[in-house]
């Protein structure tokens, strides 16, 4: 079974651009979680999508947003970019199931977004 | 207080010996426990989930957890070079999944 997938791997961008991410879950899995990782603040939650319908929500601003297509891929896309946006987002993928429980979680390889 | 806690480490053994990582958190509601580990410009890839109180075993790995005293470890028997990488501690309250700022261990030849 293929793993969760990733694009692009690197992305290099300017402040003030906005972006957009894109992951795709094990074939099977509802649920797709998105992570910022950082040296200083570890790996913090975005949000999560679930039969696209964003089901949870992590403490970042609004310029961070996302969504879920049919085939439960998800796109994360952030606007405005400043420079501490410059991170690892990883994106998860994992069953679904209840709303307050979360099932195991498989990790994509991550991209790596740099802010000029 | 940071809702998931570990110790950053380094945390060094030698190989062969025990690795004893620790996690500890805040809200009583956490219903699910999860341990990664995470190499060095890798994502982090699940190794052990543990849901309720004691041990669970799974090859050279144990998870432990206690619930009253809100602590879950992980045990790493015959520590082997290839186990050096950073550990993270995720935990489930309601709605969301936290994690820790990772222990990172370092096993010596």
């Amino acid at each position: 079974k293929a793993g969760v997938t990733q694009t692009p791997r690197y992305l290099i961008k300017t402040r003030g651009q906005q972006v957009t991410l894109s992951c795709s879950p094990i074939s099977g899995h509802r649920s797709v979680s998105w992570y910022q990782q950082t040296p200083g603040q570890g790996l913090q939650f975005l949000f999560e999508y679930f039969s696209e319908t964003q089901r949870n929500k992590g403490n970042f601003p609004g310029r961070f947003s996302g969504r879920q297509f049919s085939n439960s891929r998800s796109e994360m896309n952030v606007s405005t970019l400043e420079l501490g946006d410059s991170a690892l987002y990883l994106c998860a993928s994992s069953l679904g199931g209840s709303l307050s429980s979360y099932n195991e979680q498989f990790f994509g390889p991550g991209t790596r977004l740099t802010v000029l | 207080q940071k809702e998931v806690e570990q110790n950053s480490g380094p945390l060094s053994v030698p190989e062969g010996a025990i690795a004893s990582l620790n996690c500890t958190y805040s809200d009583r509601g956490s219903q699910s426990f999860f341990w990664y580990r995470q190499y060095s410009g890798k994502s982090p890839e699940l190794i052990m989930f543990i849901y309720s109180n004691g041990d669970k075993e799974d090859g050279r790995f144990t998870a432990q957890l206690n619930k009253a005293s809100q602590y879950v470890s992980l045990l790493i028997r015959d520590s082997q070079p290839s186990d050096s990488a950073t550990y993270l501690c995720a935990v489930n309250p309601p709605g969301k999944l936290i994690f820790g700022q990772g222990t990172e261990l370092s096993v010596k030849p």
